[in-house]
Protein backbone atom coordinates (compact mmCIF):
# COMPACT_ATOMS: atom_id res chain seq x y z
CA UNK A 1 0.00 0.00 0.00
CA UNK A 2 0.89 3.32 0.12
CA UNK A 3 3.26 5.29 2.27
CA UNK A 4 2.65 8.38 4.24
CA UNK A 5 5.37 9.43 6.65
CA UNK A 6 5.14 11.78 9.79
CA UNK A 7 8.03 13.92 11.56
CA UNK A 8 8.08 13.99 14.49
CA UNK A 9 7.51 10.60 15.73
CA UNK A 10 7.60 12.13 18.86
CA UNK A 11 8.13 15.59 20.44
CA UNK A 12 8.31 17.10 23.68
CA UNK A 13 7.82 21.01 24.58
CA UNK A 14 7.30 23.53 27.16
CA UNK A 15 3.78 24.89 27.78
CA UNK A 16 3.43 28.23 25.55
CA UNK A 17 5.22 26.87 22.47
CA UNK A 18 4.35 26.50 19.37
CA UNK A 19 4.66 22.46 17.21
CA UNK A 20 4.66 21.94 13.76
CA UNK A 21 4.41 18.05 12.67
CA UNK A 22 4.80 17.63 8.98
CA UNK A 23 2.60 14.70 7.10
CA UNK A 24 4.09 13.28 4.15
CA UNK A 25 3.01 11.25 0.84
CA UNK A 26 5.72 9.50 -0.08
CA UNK A 27 4.57 7.32 -3.56
CA UNK A 28 1.70 9.12 -4.44
CA UNK A 29 0.31 13.04 -4.61
CA UNK A 30 -2.67 13.69 -1.99
CA UNK A 31 -4.94 16.22 -2.63
CA UNK A 32 -6.50 15.45 0.22
CA UNK A 33 -4.77 15.11 3.80
CA UNK A 34 -6.60 14.10 7.16
CA UNK A 35 -5.76 15.49 10.55
CA UNK A 36 -6.90 13.23 13.43
CA UNK A 37 -6.16 13.37 17.13
CA UNK A 38 -6.45 9.87 19.14
CA UNK A 39 -6.49 9.91 23.16
CA UNK A 40 -5.28 6.64 24.81
CA UNK A 41 -7.93 3.53 24.10
CA UNK A 42 -9.82 5.31 22.04
CA UNK A 43 -10.98 5.90 18.56
CA UNK A 44 -9.69 8.44 16.15
CA UNK A 45 -11.47 11.58 16.14
CA UNK A 46 -11.29 13.70 12.88
CA UNK A 47 -9.74 17.38 13.42
CA UNK A 48 -9.86 18.80 9.93
CA UNK A 49 -9.75 18.53 6.40
CA UNK A 50 -6.46 19.54 4.56
CA UNK A 51 -6.96 20.58 0.67
CA UNK A 52 -4.01 21.54 -1.26
CA UNK A 53 -4.45 25.14 -2.73
CA UNK A 54 -7.07 26.09 -0.26
CA UNK A 55 -8.01 26.59 3.08
CA UNK A 56 -8.74 23.43 5.85
CA UNK A 57 -11.98 22.48 7.13
CA UNK A 58 -11.87 22.45 10.32
CA UNK A 59 -14.49 19.61 12.68
CA UNK A 60 -17.15 21.45 15.40
CA UNK A 61 -15.51 22.39 18.34
CA UNK A 62 -11.90 22.33 17.24
CA UNK A 63 -10.19 25.47 17.28
CA UNK A 64 -8.76 26.47 13.57
CA UNK A 65 -6.57 29.48 15.70
CA UNK A 66 -5.18 26.70 17.84
CA UNK A 67 -4.45 24.15 15.04
CA UNK A 68 -3.24 25.79 11.82
CA UNK A 69 -3.28 23.93 8.69
CA UNK A 70 -0.62 24.33 5.99
CA UNK A 71 -1.34 22.21 3.03
CA UNK A 72 1.42 23.41 0.78
CA UNK A 73 1.97 20.62 -1.80
CA UNK A 74 0.34 17.43 -3.05
CA UNK A 75 2.39 15.87 -1.04
CA UNK A 76 2.72 18.13 2.43
CA UNK A 77 0.59 18.75 4.43
CA UNK A 78 1.41 20.55 8.28
CA UNK A 79 -0.27 20.72 11.64
CA UNK A 80 1.30 23.96 14.02
CA UNK A 81 -0.37 23.61 17.18
CA UNK A 82 0.25 27.86 18.42
CA UNK A 83 1.07 27.70 22.29
CA UNK A 84 0.35 24.32 23.45
CA UNK A 85 -0.75 23.56 26.93
CA UNK A 86 -0.45 20.16 28.49
CA UNK A 87 -4.22 19.69 27.72
CA UNK A 88 -3.61 19.75 23.87
CA UNK A 89 -0.83 16.49 24.99
CA UNK A 90 -2.25 13.87 22.61
CA UNK A 91 -1.17 11.45 19.56
CA UNK A 92 -2.02 13.25 16.05
CA UNK A 93 -2.47 11.43 13.13
CA UNK A 94 -2.50 12.07 9.69
CA UNK A 95 -3.78 10.53 6.51
CA UNK A 96 -3.42 11.19 2.68
CA UNK A 97 -5.90 9.74 0.52
CA UNK A 98 -4.65 8.37 -2.48
CA UNK A 99 -6.73 10.12 -5.78
CA UNK A 100 -5.93 7.09 -8.16
CA UNK A 101 -7.58 4.08 -5.57
CA UNK A 102 -10.82 5.90 -4.93
CA UNK A 103 -11.93 6.50 -0.91
CA UNK A 104 -8.91 4.94 0.34
CA UNK A 105 -6.71 6.65 3.31
CA UNK A 106 -3.71 5.94 4.35
CA UNK A 107 -2.32 6.88 7.52
CA UNK A 108 0.73 7.87 8.90
CA UNK A 109 2.53 6.92 11.96
CA UNK A 110 1.32 9.31 14.00
CA UNK A 111 2.92 11.89 16.68
CA UNK A 112 2.89 11.67 20.20
CA UNK A 113 2.73 15.49 21.88
CA UNK A 114 3.69 15.90 25.30
CA UNK A 115 3.29 19.34 26.57
CA UNK A 116 5.09 19.97 30.33
CA UNK B 1 -27.15 9.38 12.01
CA UNK B 2 -23.33 10.07 11.38
CA UNK B 3 -22.45 7.52 13.78
CA UNK B 4 -20.57 3.47 13.52
CA UNK B 5 -21.29 1.45 16.19
CA UNK B 6 -19.04 -1.08 16.64
CA UNK B 7 -19.07 -4.33 18.96
CA UNK B 8 -17.11 -6.01 21.03
CA UNK B 9 -15.30 -3.89 23.33
CA UNK B 10 -12.70 -6.45 23.63
CA UNK B 11 -11.89 -10.00 22.26
CA UNK B 12 -10.33 -12.50 23.76
CA UNK B 13 -9.60 -15.74 21.22
CA UNK B 14 -7.79 -18.92 21.01
CA UNK B 15 -4.68 -18.79 18.39
CA UNK B 16 -6.50 -20.81 15.47
CA UNK B 17 -9.98 -19.34 16.14
CA UNK B 18 -11.63 -16.89 14.38
CA UNK B 19 -11.91 -13.63 15.61
CA UNK B 20 -15.15 -11.47 14.32
CA UNK B 21 -16.32 -8.02 15.18
CA UNK B 22 -19.06 -6.54 14.17
CA UNK B 23 -20.17 -2.78 13.17
CA UNK B 24 -23.24 -1.03 12.57
CA UNK B 25 -24.43 2.10 10.73
CA UNK B 26 -27.68 4.30 9.90
CA UNK B 27 -26.53 6.57 7.08
CA UNK B 28 -27.20 4.91 4.21
CA UNK B 29 -25.19 7.66 2.04
CA UNK B 30 -22.09 5.48 3.23
CA UNK B 31 -20.70 3.66 0.15
CA UNK B 32 -16.76 2.66 1.50
CA UNK B 33 -16.37 0.42 4.57
CA UNK B 34 -12.55 0.37 5.70
CA UNK B 35 -11.17 -1.92 8.54
CA UNK B 36 -8.24 -0.60 10.21
CA UNK B 37 -5.90 -2.29 12.37
CA UNK B 38 -3.65 -0.30 14.99
CA UNK B 39 -0.79 -1.54 17.09
CA UNK B 40 0.01 0.53 20.60
CA UNK B 41 1.70 3.53 19.40
CA UNK B 42 1.42 3.56 15.73
CA UNK B 43 -1.03 4.52 13.19
CA UNK B 44 -3.84 2.47 11.93
CA UNK B 45 -3.24 0.63 9.12
CA UNK B 46 -5.71 -0.36 6.42
CA UNK B 47 -6.83 -4.39 6.36
CA UNK B 48 -9.57 -4.39 3.71
CA UNK B 49 -12.31 -2.56 2.38
CA UNK B 50 -15.45 -3.85 0.73
CA UNK B 51 -18.55 -1.39 -1.05
CA UNK B 52 -22.53 -1.96 -0.97
CA UNK B 53 -22.62 -3.44 -4.06
CA UNK B 54 -21.18 -6.90 -2.96
CA UNK B 55 -22.06 -8.59 0.12
CA UNK B 56 -18.41 -10.58 1.03
CA UNK B 57 -14.90 -9.80 0.53
CA UNK B 58 -11.62 -12.08 0.93
CA UNK B 59 -8.19 -11.08 1.17
CA UNK B 60 -5.69 -13.73 2.92
CA UNK B 61 -7.53 -14.33 6.46
CA UNK B 62 -9.16 -11.68 6.60
CA UNK B 63 -12.96 -11.49 5.32
CA UNK B 64 -15.73 -8.47 4.82
CA UNK B 65 -19.40 -9.94 5.58
CA UNK B 66 -21.97 -6.83 4.15
CA UNK B 67 -25.35 -7.26 4.72
CA UNK B 68 -27.28 -4.17 2.87
CA UNK B 69 -30.38 -4.29 4.04
CA UNK B 70 -29.32 -4.31 8.12
CA UNK B 71 -26.87 -2.10 7.54
CA UNK B 72 -24.51 -4.28 9.13
CA UNK B 73 -20.73 -4.92 8.32
CA UNK B 74 -18.16 -7.65 10.14
CA UNK B 75 -14.62 -8.79 9.89
CA UNK B 76 -13.52 -12.24 10.19
CA UNK B 77 -10.18 -13.10 11.07
CA UNK B 78 -9.47 -16.85 10.58
CA UNK B 79 -7.09 -18.74 11.56
CA UNK B 80 -6.48 -16.37 14.70
CA UNK B 81 -1.85 -15.53 15.50
CA UNK B 82 -1.38 -14.44 18.59
CA UNK B 83 0.26 -11.68 15.69
CA UNK B 84 -3.22 -10.54 15.20
CA UNK B 85 -3.63 -8.78 18.42
CA UNK B 86 -4.44 -5.26 18.06
CA UNK B 87 -7.55 -2.84 17.93
CA UNK B 88 -9.81 -3.11 15.03
CA UNK B 89 -11.45 0.10 14.17
CA UNK B 90 -14.43 -0.26 11.54
CA UNK B 91 -14.89 2.81 9.73
CA UNK B 92 -17.63 4.13 6.89
CA UNK B 93 -17.55 7.24 4.46
CA UNK B 94 -19.30 9.06 1.83
CA UNK B 95 -18.16 10.80 -1.01
CA UNK B 96 -21.42 13.17 0.15
CA UNK B 97 -19.47 14.04 2.84
CA UNK B 98 -16.12 14.77 1.51
CA UNK B 99 -14.95 11.07 1.97
CA UNK B 100 -14.09 12.06 5.43
CA UNK B 101 -14.18 8.57 7.82
CA UNK B 102 -16.59 8.30 10.29
CA UNK B 103 -14.71 5.36 12.79
CA UNK B 104 -16.33 3.09 15.33
CA UNK B 105 -15.44 2.46 18.78
CA UNK B 106 -12.35 0.20 18.44
CA UNK B 107 -12.31 -3.44 19.57
CA UNK B 108 -9.39 -4.57 21.40
CA UNK B 109 -8.47 -8.23 20.20
CA UNK B 110 -6.25 -10.37 21.93
CA UNK B 111 -5.21 -14.05 20.36
CA UNK B 112 -3.97 -16.33 23.50
CA UNK B 113 -1.17 -18.70 22.31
Amino acid sequence: GAVVSQHPSRVICKSGTSVKIECRSLDFQATTMFWYRQFPKKSLMLMATSNEGSKATYEQGVEKDKFLINHASLTLSTLTVTSAHPEDSSFYICSARDPSVADTQYFGPGTRLTVL
Amino acid sequence: QQQVKQSPQSLIVQKGGISIINCAYENTAFDYFPWYQQFPGKGPALLIAIRPDVSEKKEGRFTISFNKSAKQFSLHIMDSQPGDSATYFCAASSMEYGNKLVFGAGTILRVKS
